[in-house]
């Protein structure tokens, strides 16, 4: 069974620094892309970052290009999200997420951490 | 960016009845459009992808059809626990960019 679990979240001070972790289980994880994909209180769904299976290639939208970083740990079936500069528009439950093998779409979806930055 | 927008916004429905729920491209995205359904309190779940290919574990209810610009989720038969908000989601271009969602409720 697929499982992964966030950890990580948790209430940070404007313009600080937040790492987020996802522990992935029951699948091959350096055989995946990953992902990171956020939701704001009673909003929608929005992709934040994507990692390729060595880790070698990232892709970020623009509204957090330059201030997150996705990486990963294959011998510890890890993925991170360093989040440096928070704003208060960053609040939001992040998910970690299992790409599908063409990378395109997101196959398993872990229960997501809250990050709420506020003074 | 590929803007998806989702109609309508929310949806009241009867159980039994069936529905469609609507995601429109800004621009063609082919068939690289995935549904997908986020109950109450819950992680979101795949449920169609390729804009109608089924995803093994989801009740043949549900259906997908559509490319281009102009897609279709349709449920055949609503049921209670299909009440929940319903996002699309394009994998053509990046950014990845998601609909803002159709909920559907109880009439």
């Amino acid at each position: 069974e697929v499982q992964l679990v966030e950890s990580g979240g948790g209430l940070v001070q404007p313009g600080r620094s937040l790492k987020l972790s996802c522990a992935a289980s029951g699948f091959t994880f350096s055989n995946y892309y990953m992902a990171w994909v956020r939701q704001a209180p009673k909003k929608g769904l929005e992709w934040v970052a994507t990692i390729s299976t060595s880790g070698s290639r990232t892709y970020y939208p623009d509204s957090v290009k330059g201030r997150f970083t996705i990486s990963r740990d294959n011998a510890k079936s890890s993925l991170y999200l360093q989040m440096n500069s928070l704003k208060s528009e960053d609040t939001a439950t992040y998910y970690c997420a299992r790409h599908s093998p063409e990378a395109d779409w997101f196959a398993y979806w872990g229960q997501g951490t809250l990050v709420t930055v506020s003074s | 960016d590929v803007v998806l927008t989702q109609s309508p916004a929310t949806l009241s429905v009867t159980p039994g009845e069936r529905i469609s729920l609507s995601c429109r491209a800004s621009e063609s995205v082919d068939t690289y459009l995935h549904w997908y359904q986020q109950k109450p309190n819950e992680s979101p779940r795949l449920l169609i992808k390729y804009a109608s290919q089924s995803i093994s574990g989801i009740p043949s209810r549900f259906s997908g059809s559509g490319s281009g610009t102009d897609f279709t989720l349709s449920i055949n038969g609503v049921e209670l626990e299909d009440l929940s908000i319903y996002y699309c989601q394009q994998g053509n271009s990046l950014p990845y960019t998601f609909g803002a969602g159709t909920k559907l409720e109880l009439k």
